[in-house]
């Protein structure tokens, strides 16, 4: 079992649509989590931290549930502009290990 | 702010040749990352320094890839002989602090090995 796994997608959905994804990861003493997203043929970037609580920024929020070990991702009103490849992220504060999942990509359509 | 430097942007080699990668990090940032990222994959950490010490070399195949970070600053990424196995994108990513930190890419070197 991979330590990070992700919805594989693609999901294609049109502009206006709301669109979930799932992360799971393995090694509950993992303590902090991020989403990043990367275009086509260019480098990942921060999209969102993930905190306890949850955390909104905009039009995406990100949910962290402990207990079942899992990290989400919800987009509303897509844009076209969200057409990308979405990695989740998993890192051991103490143990200095990062670990990237293998990514989903969204297709977002007129 | 300057954002993580790295060349070259593209290198095509042949199988059993050799290569280097240079990364030049965000100013301040003491952790360097080296990730390698297969096409349709997520990107794999090779080897994490913090400053000049390596914390996590664990997935780095030694037999053929080294790495160094001399002075805490900039690094090198080496390949040698290289594989067709090899042909990824070599990201390089720095952050303030250690794992748990917002990482920062840069834009990575595309390698083709014929």
């Amino acid at each position: 079992r991979k330590e990070v796994e992700q919805d594989p997608g693609p999901f294609n959905v049109p502009e206006g649509a709301t669109v979930a994804f799932n992360c799971t990861y393995s090694n509950s003493a993992s303590q902090s989590f991020f989403w990043y997203r990367q275009d086509c043929r260019k480098e990942p970037k921060l999209l969102m931290s993930v905190y306890s609580s949850g955390n909104e920024d905009g039009r995406f929020t990100a949910q962290l549930n402990r207990a079942s070990q899992y990290i989400s991702l919800l987009i509303r009103d897509s844009k076209l502009s969200d057409s990308a490849t979405y990695l989740c992220v998993v890192a051991h504060t103490g143990g200095f290990k990062t670990i990237f999942g293998a990514g989903t990509r969204l297709f977002v359509k007129a | 702010e300057a954002g993580v430097a790295q060349s070259p942007r593209y290198k095509i080699i042949e199988k059993r040749q050799s290569v280097a990668f240079w990364c030049n990090p965000i100013s301040g940032h003491a952790t360097l990352y080296w990730y390698q990222q297969i096409l349709g994959q997520g990107p794999k950490l090779l080897i994490q320094f913090q400053n000049n010490g390596v914390v996590d070399d664990s997935q780095l195949p030694k037999d053929r890839f080294s790495a160094e970070r001399l002075k805490g600053v900039d690094s090198t990424l080496k390949i040698q002989p290289a594989k067709l196995e090899d042909s990824a994108v070599y990201l390089c990513a720095s952050s303030f602090r250690t794992s748990g930190s917002v990482q920062y890419f840069g834009p990575g070197t595309r390698l083709t090995v014929t």
